[in-house]
This record gives C-alpha cells, sequence and structure tokens, in this order.
C-alpha cells in the first residue's frame, strides 16, 4: 500500500518530441505528489508538483496530469530538450505524514 | 542561503573498517533523511529525524548501520565494519517539517568499500 509504482525504467525522445512518465499509488490517503530532477552528480531537486484536487498543473514545458479515480499520475515534458536528460521519480506522501515515499526512477535520455 | 551540505565528498574505504559521514541540514529545517543510492538504481529510505521524536530507523538495512543528530542539526551516518555491498551514494535530505514536507537533498556522498 505504501509502494508508488514508476514506468518505465528507462526512456528515449528525440529533441523536441514529448516525454512521458507514469506513476500509479495504491493509498488513499495520499495528498501530495511531487516530481524530483536528478541530474549526475546531484541530488534530486524538486520539480514540479500536485495535489488530487487538480487534474493537472503545468510549469513551462512540464506538466503533470493527475487521475484520482485511477490513482495514476504522469508527468508530460513537452518539446524535450537534452537538457532534460536526468533521472526523474515520482513520489507521494500524505499530508500528515513527512516520509515521502519516491518511486524507482526513470532515466530519461534526449537525443540531440 | 545555503543548501544542504554533506561531507565527505567522496570516501573510500577498506572492507572491514568504519566510516562516518556527515550532513549539515538547510537552518530551521526540522527533518532530516537518509537515502541510499546504489548505482543507476532508485532512492533507498534509511533513517527520519523529526525535531526530538524518536527517528524512524525502519529502513536501516543492518545493526552495521546507525545515525544520530546533535542538537536537532548535524546529522552524522556511521557503517560499522563496511562491506563492499555498502558502496553506493548517501543521500541528506533536510525539510521544514510541515507540509507538503518538500524535501532538499544535498549533493551526497559518494561511498567505495574496497
Amino acid at each position: 500500500q505504501q509502494q508508488v509504482k514508476q514506468s518505465p525504467q528507462s526512456l528515449i525522445v528525440q529533441k523536441g518530441g514529448i516525454s512521458i512518465i507514469n506513476c500509479a499509488y495504491e493509498n488513499t490517503a495520499f495528498d501530495y505528489f511531487p516530481w524530483y530532477q536528478q541530474f549526475p552528480g546531484k541530488g534530486p531537486a524538486l520539480l514540479i508538483a500536485i495535489r488530487p484536487d487538480v487534474s493537472e498543473k503545468k510549469e513551462g514545458r512540464f506538466t503533470i496530469s493527475f487521475n484520482k479515480s485511477a490513482k495514476q499520475f504522469s508527468l508530460h515534458i513537452m518539446d524535450s530538450q537534452p537538457g532534460d536528460s536526468a533521472t526523474y521519480f515520482c513520489a507521494a506522501n500524505g499530508d500528515r505524514d513527512d516520509k515521502i515515499i519516491f518511486g524507482k526512477g526513470t532515466r530519461l535520455h534526449i537525443l540531440p | 542561503g545555503a543548501g544542504v551540505s554533506q561531507s565527505p565528498s567522496n570516501k573510500v574505504t577498506e572492507k572491514g573498517k568504519d566510516v562516518e559521514l556527515r550532513c549539515d541540514p538547510i537552518s530551521g529545517h526540522t527533518a532530516l533523511y537518509w537515502y541510499r543510492q546504489s548505482l543507476g538504481q532508485g532512492l533507498e529510505f534509511l533513517i527520519y529525524f523529526q525535531g526530538n521524536s524518536a527517528p524512524d530507523k525502519s529502513g536501516l538495512p543492518s545493526d552495521r548501520f546507525s545515525a544520530e543528530r546533535t542538537g536537532g542539526s548535524v546529522s552524522t551516518l556511521t557503517i560499522q565494519r563496511t562491506q563492499q555491498e555498502d558502496s553506493a551514494v548517501y543521500l541528506c535530505a533536510s525539510s521544514q517539517g510541515l507540509a507538503p514536507y518538500e524535501q532538499y537533498f544535498g549533493p551526497g556522498t559518494r561511498l567505495t568499500v574496497t
């Protein structure tokens, strides 16, 4: 119940294309869903986050889509650029739980 | 302001030796987390401190691993009698301890056990 399942494990996208990473969760008590971005040799950093009271959140080229009934959420990167090449982690936690549950990560490579 | 810092950035040690890894969280952050990341893998939760509460040690893989947090600030992760399988990047994160509990990560310590 505490797991967050992330797919795919790795993803290769052409420059200018759309990158899509999917996550699913079981625990309906989760109410905060962040995405973290990690570049090689660095720690993860918060990229964008959503609460389940909205179905979509957009920040620049990055969009989270949220489907509460299906307990799924996804990250879309529009007009993907080589600089977006990184590992992306989805995560979830509940309002009363400050221990974030991370997905296993997706290694994204954008071809120049 | 300053972010989360960790030291050393790299540590090479011989199998069987003890190592100490240090984390300086963001000033004022009450929550501190340790994670382990093996090469190309996800984030493995190790231990979590929140204020003066007893730490959540549920992720520590064995009794060779321990951590303490002094004065509610700096934390030290200690690995005794290191094994080759302990080789990984050890990441520390801190948060304000309030919803939505955004975590700020340090750059990590790369530990290599030879």
